[in-house]
């Protein structure tokens, strides 16, 4: 158990539909980091918050936006859903935002499917 | 822009045998590197990193994997396979792209799923 938490472990909706995926880094941990992984395009990062503010943004589509709370867990919001956005959903969280100078611990992740 | 190759998609040894994965990567400056594992159903959990010093680097669960420049590796390897280490090992580099002042993040290979016979 890495300590981060994710909700829900599964979720099925439909096209053109919106969802939230929560997540809860590791007590201490100030950075929170999105992943997609999916069968044709492998795991790819999507975007970093360290205490609330954006850090750093990888292949995000302008449909995706997160945010990160006072409480320091975080939300991903997939809108306007497409096939192609069935995929797996890791967060992960790490002490600081030194991003690869230190271990990130991942999330169990989020399955979503969309029909 | 950077990039990591693990060219075997699936390999399968025998419970006790020896275990090396292939993970080639495209860099521009000293690589920030890692190995992590992915069993059914679980999250990733780090094995490994390499971010200076000694080339070869011990790891949780008996692996080890070592860092050759100039072939740009840093191939993960075991002496001893065990059933439990069936999963899916993913070597990933840490990415240069600056944004308010912190720097990027990680950048992985496509994977390699590991089978293992009785």
């Amino acid at each position: 158990d890495s300590g981060v938490t994710q909700t829900p472990k599964h979720l099925i909706t439909a096209t053109g539909q919106r969802v939230t995926l929560r997540c809860s880094p590791r007590s201490g941990d100030l950075s929170v980091y999105w992943y997609q992984q999916s069968l044709d395009q492998g795991l790819q990062f999507l975007i970093q918050y360290y205490n609330g503010e954006e850090r750093a943004k990888g292949n995000i589509l302008e449909r995706f936006s997160a945010q990160q709370f006072p409480d320091l867990h975080s939300e991903l919001n997939l809108s306007s859903l497409e096939l192609g956005d069935s995929a797996l959903y890791f967060c992960a969280s790490s002490v600081s935002q030194a991003l690869y100078l230190e271990t990130q611990y991942f999330g169990p992740g989020t399955r979503l499917l969309v029909l | 822009a950077q990039s990591v190759t693990q060219p075997d998609i699936h390999i399968t040894v025998s419970e006790g045998a020896s275990l090396e994965l292939r993970c080639n990567y495209s860099y521009g400056a000293t690589p920030y590197l890692f190995w992590y594992v992915q069993s059914p159903g679980q999250g990733l959990q780090l094995l490994l990193k390499y971010f200076s010093g000694d080339t070869l680097v011990q790891g949780i669960k008996g692996f080890e994997a070592e860092f050759k420049r100039s072939q740009s590796s840093f191939n993960l390897r075991k002496p001893s396979v065990h059933w439990s280490d069936a999963a899916e090992y993913f070597c990933a580099v840490g990415a240069s792209m600056n944004y308010g002042g912190s720097q990027g993040n990680l950048i992985f290979g496509k994977g390699t799923k590991l089978s293992v016979k009785p």
